[in-house]
């Protein structure tokens, strides 16, 4: 099956800085990577996603790129706000462009020091 | 409703207990999920449904775990005879339908702390 590694475990920025969380996964036919942020008890939330069929999508200060040769995709935030601090996962579908059952990483723990 | 909602949001049983977590899903959406999120484990796939079947019930880790779900909306997961390792968030999450597009939003989850 699909299985995802994610890193860093955790993370420490600055304010205004940049973050970046890098993740790969292991199926080639996985085509769906969506991104969830989970704030300390509460549910996880989907912040972004990308699909196969591009290489970048941005959202505000938020970005994801997808290298599918390389089988690795990475979160990229820009001028970090304390509010960015968080629990980031990445997930994988593992086949057919059905997002049923998502992979996930076990998490990174991003800390925005103002 | 709004949103994905679980109940109980917390629960401590005494091990050897059987115990039921409940999920109501967004209205409308005929694909639900549990996963199961252990401290610096991520989310565990445990089981999917679509409508009230269950296609895909292979993340269960042992036959304690069993889930329903009836009308196509509310979905129930028992945890028979609770060990300590169960002990983890609960996590249900519903979308629209299957394949890219079709967002999977989660709910706020239920704590069980088995002691």
């Amino acid at each position: 099956g699909e299985n995802v590694e994610q890193h860093p475990s955790t993370l420490s920025v600055q304010e205004g800085d940049s973050a970046v969380i890098k993740c790969t996964y292991s199926d080639s036919a996985s085509n769906y990577f969506p991104w969830y942020k989970q704030e300390l008890g509460k549910r996880p939330q989907l912040i972004i996603d990308i699909r196969s069929n591009v290489g970048e999508k941005k959202d505000q200060r938020i970005a994801v790129t997808l290298n599918k040769t390389a089988k690795h995709f990475s979160l990229h935030i820009t001028e970090t706000q304390p509010e960015d601090s968080a629990v980031y996962f990445c997930a994988a579908s593992p086949s057919g462009g059905s997002n049923y059952k998502l992979t996930f990483g076990k998490g990174t723990l991003l800390t925005v020091n103002p | 409703g709004a949103g994905v909602s679980q109940s109980p949001s917390n629960k401590v049983t005494e091990k050897g207990k059987d115990v039921e977590l409940r999920c109501d899903p967004i209205s409308g959406h005929t694909a639900l999920y549990w996963y199961r999120q252990s401290l610096g484990q991520g989310l565990e796939f445990l089981i999917y449904f679509q409508g009230n079947s269950a296609p895909d019930k292979s993340g269960l880790p042992s036959d304690r775990f069993s889930a329903e779900r009836t009308g196509g909306s509310v979905s129930t997961l028992t945890i028979q005879r609770t060990q300590q390792e169960d002990s983890a968030v609960y996590l249900c999450a519903s979308s629209a339908g299957q394949g890219p597009g079709n967002t999977i939003y989660f709910g706020e989850g239920s704590w069980l702390t088995v002691v």
